[in-house]
């Protein structure tokens, strides 16, 4: 079952905030979340367990609320880099070897 | 810094010839991964792969497609009778750790485009 992202675009200036959530029909055991820019490969950010603590990487951060199952990830004082594509990734039991990513949520940053 | 390496990068082919996607996963990772993106749209999971076997695999990964390891290095995925709905980008991705408790290194991906 595909995660659900939202919004599906977002554009921002430098230095404003965003958040992007992602939300599942089934129970999850992990999040994850990564971001994919034009002609790339998808890259890495962070993942959240479950039981786990919120993560944090510089100005992005993220949450994943278990009795919800919704993650949401939080980006602050975007920068020009922060642009392209988030998509989250989800699983459903400790030892799936199946991460399912959400339609993906576009992230444009202007000057 | 180690990397998943895909081969090649773009391959054209006529509509029911037979494709051979190649991938070269980070030499201490056992689970591997291929996942294909139609341009524009979202990253498909296709299947999974460990102790050379599949794991897990979606509908899209019908009796036309297959994996393999035939050496310590190399996974390929093998399209036998390609469509003109397989055109995507398709990426190879491995880990060192169960899906859940990892990082995926993607590939820089193969680009399918058939005619």
């Amino acid at each position: 079952q595909q995660p659900v992202q939202s919004p599906q675009a977002v554009i921002l200036r430098e230095g404003e905030d965003a958040v992007i959530n992602c939300s599942s029909s089934k129970a999850l055991y992990s999040v994850h979340w990564y971001r994919q820019k034009h002609g790339e490969a998808p890259v890495f950010l962070m993942i959240l367990l479950k039981g786990g603590e919120q993560k944090g990487h510089d100005k992005i951060s993220a949450s994943f609320n278990e009795k919800k199952q919704q993650s949401s990830l939080y980006l602050t004082a975007s920068q020009l880099s922060y642009s392209g594509t988030y998509f989250c990734g989800t699983d459903g039991f400790q030892g799936a070897q199946k991460l399912v990513f959400g339609q993906g949520t576009r992230l444009t940053i202007n000057p | 810094e180690p990397e998943v390496t895909q081969t090649p990068s773009h391959q054209v082919t006529q509509m029911g010839q037979e494709v051979i996607l190649r991938c070269v996963p980070i030499s201490n990772h056992l689970y591997f991964y291929w996942y294909r993106q139609i341009l524009g749209q979202k990253v498909e999971f296709l299947v999974s792969f460990y102790n050379n076997e599949i794991s897990e695999k979606s509908e899209i990964f019908d009796d036309q497609f297959s994996v393999e390891r035939p050496d310590g290095s190399n996974f390929t995925l093998k399209i036998r009778s390609t469509k003109l709905e397989d055109s995507a980008m398709y990426f190879c991705a491995s880990t060192d750790a169960v899906t859940n408790t990892g990082e995926l290194f993607f590939g820089e991906g193969s680009r399918l485009t058939v005619l």
